[in-house]
């Protein structure tokens, strides 16, 4: 069955320390992953997306992520962290082919940022 | 560019009560996806609409339904609420032309069931 865990369900940070969240994925298929981020109270915004080609995808806001096919894994990383960047942050396999696209989401990973 | 826009933002119903949510696509989409964000959980694909008909459906009972409309704005239906249907509602617009296509999302509705 298709799947995403996220295995970290909170995690703190100081400011300008670095980051990594992770994220494992059950799919079949080649997968198509994604990171978005959700504020409080707010939708959800495309951090980065990996379809093909180069494992080390880079996004918005400095973040990066690495598609790692043995591990089935595809990790969040950003070398420092800004205040700004405390939200949720959920992981997703697109389950694409024949009619429905969707997305599989994780459970989400809460980042808080200490001063 | 209009990205997606959802409408209420907020809404309080109790239960038994029937619901309606709106969802206007961004532009240039065909396609909108619906998902149910429970607290403290990711979200969960209700339905797909492509075209103006159900392109998919998640693990969802009948009593949630959906149309989209010509303009491809689209509405989720949700009938004889429930306390766990109390969640925030996420409307995503896609273009489908190919096996791939990227979901936009909107703000949202959270929607209260007392």
């Amino acid at each position: 069955a298709q799947s995403v865990t996220q295995p970290d369900i909170h995690i703190t940070v100081s400011e300008g320390a670095s980051l990594e969240l992770r994220c494992n994925y059950s799919y079949g298929a080649t997968p198509y992953l994604f990171w978005y981020v959700q504020s409080p109270g707010q939708g959800l915004q495309l951090l980065l997306k990996y379809f093909s080609g180069d494992t080390l995808v880079q996004g918005i806001k400095g973040f990066e992520a690495e598609f790692k096919r043995s591990q089935s894994s595809f990790n969040l990383r950003k070398p420092s962290v800004h205040w700004s960047d405390a939200a949720e942050y959920f992981c997703a396999v697109g389950a694409y082919g024949g009619a429905t696209n969707k997305l599989i989401f994780g459970t989400g990973t809460l980042l808080a940022v200490q001063p | 560019e209009t990205g997606v826009t959802q409408s209420p933002t907020h809404l309080i119903k109790t239960r038994g009560q029937q619901v309606t949510l709106r969802c206007s696509s961004q532009s240039g989409h065909n396609t909108v996806s619906w998902y149910q964000q429970a607290l403290g959980q990711g979200p969960q694909f209700i339905f797909q609409y492509y075209r103006e008909e159900e392109n998919g459906r998640g693990n969802f009972p009948p009593r949630f339904s959906g149309l989209q409309f010509p303009n491809y704005s689209s509405e989720l239906n949700v009938n004889a609420l429930e306390l766990d249907d109390s969640a925030l509602y996420l409307c995503a617009s896609s273009l489908k032309l190919s096996e791939v296509d990227e979901q936009f999302f909107g703000p949202g509705t959270r929607l209260t069931v007392l």
